[in-house]
């Protein structure tokens, strides 16, 4: 069973550029988290889908920030207009609908905006 | 955003040695999740807890979820020195979302 995935592992862009990353679930996971994670700090909460349908946004996700999953499998976050404050590690996490409760997390998406 | 109190922020420990870590909230939690981080990568999955009073082990590493539903901790005995890295406790509030709320995390380094 492979684990979550997140494409590209590595982004440098200049402030004002779009980027946008990619997660891969684990497979018949229909739960999806995306998260932020700065140096010295724990991750933060972004977004949550069940299948294609995101279902809660966090604060943190202002309107310069798009998240989709459109067939329920691999979920896109998009970034437009990037600022250096928006340099972090991204993290997405998924989990089974029973069984919830348990996240695994992929490798995350650093991201760093000069 | 709201976060856990995680402690002690950081330890460096003699390898063979225990390690305890805890991590508290002013709120109640349904879920604690324990995991692991190595530089750059993504944090691990250790141990989950479930039930307030729940007892859990994994190979080395012991984590409880506190009778209160406020705190939990996390114990590695007989540390090597593969266990250095970032620990944080992670929880989950009532409702059916799932989102975690995460603690700042615990260095450990271990001297072999």
């Amino acid at each position: 069973d492979t684990g979550v995935s997140q494409d590209p592992r590595h982004k440098i862009t200049k402030r004002g550029q779009n980027v946008t990353f990619r997660c891969d679930p684990i497979s018949e996971h229909n739960r999806l988290y995306w998260y932020r994670q700065t140096l010295g700090q724990g991750p933060e909460f972004l977004t949550y889908f069940q299948n294609e349908a995101q279902l809660e946004k966090s604060r943190l996700l202002s309107d310069r920030f798009s998240a989709e999953r459109p067939k329920g499998s691999f979920s896109t976050l998009e970034i437009q207009r990037t600022e250096q404050g928006d340099s972090a590690m991204y993290l997405c996490a998924s989990s089974l609908d029973q069984g919830w409760r348990t996240q695994y997390f992929g490798p995350g998406t650093r991201l760093l905006v000069l | 955003g709201q976060q856990l109190n995680q402690s002690p922020q950081s330890m460096f420990i003699q390898e063979g040695e225990d390690v305890s870590m805890n991590c508290t909230s002013s709120s109640i939690f349904n879920t604690w999740l324990w995991y692991k981080q190595d530089p750059g990568e993504g944090p691990v999955l250790l141990i989950a807890l479930y039930k307030a009073g729940e007892l859990t082990s994994n190979g080395r590493l012991t984590a409880q979820f506190g009778i209160t539903r406020k705190d939990s901790f996390l114990n590695i005995s007989a540390s090597i020195p593969s266990d250095v890295g970032i620990y944080f406790c992670a929880g989950q509030q009532t409702g059916n979302t799932g989102k975690l709320i995460f603690g700042q995390g615990t260095t450990l380094q271990v001297k072999p």
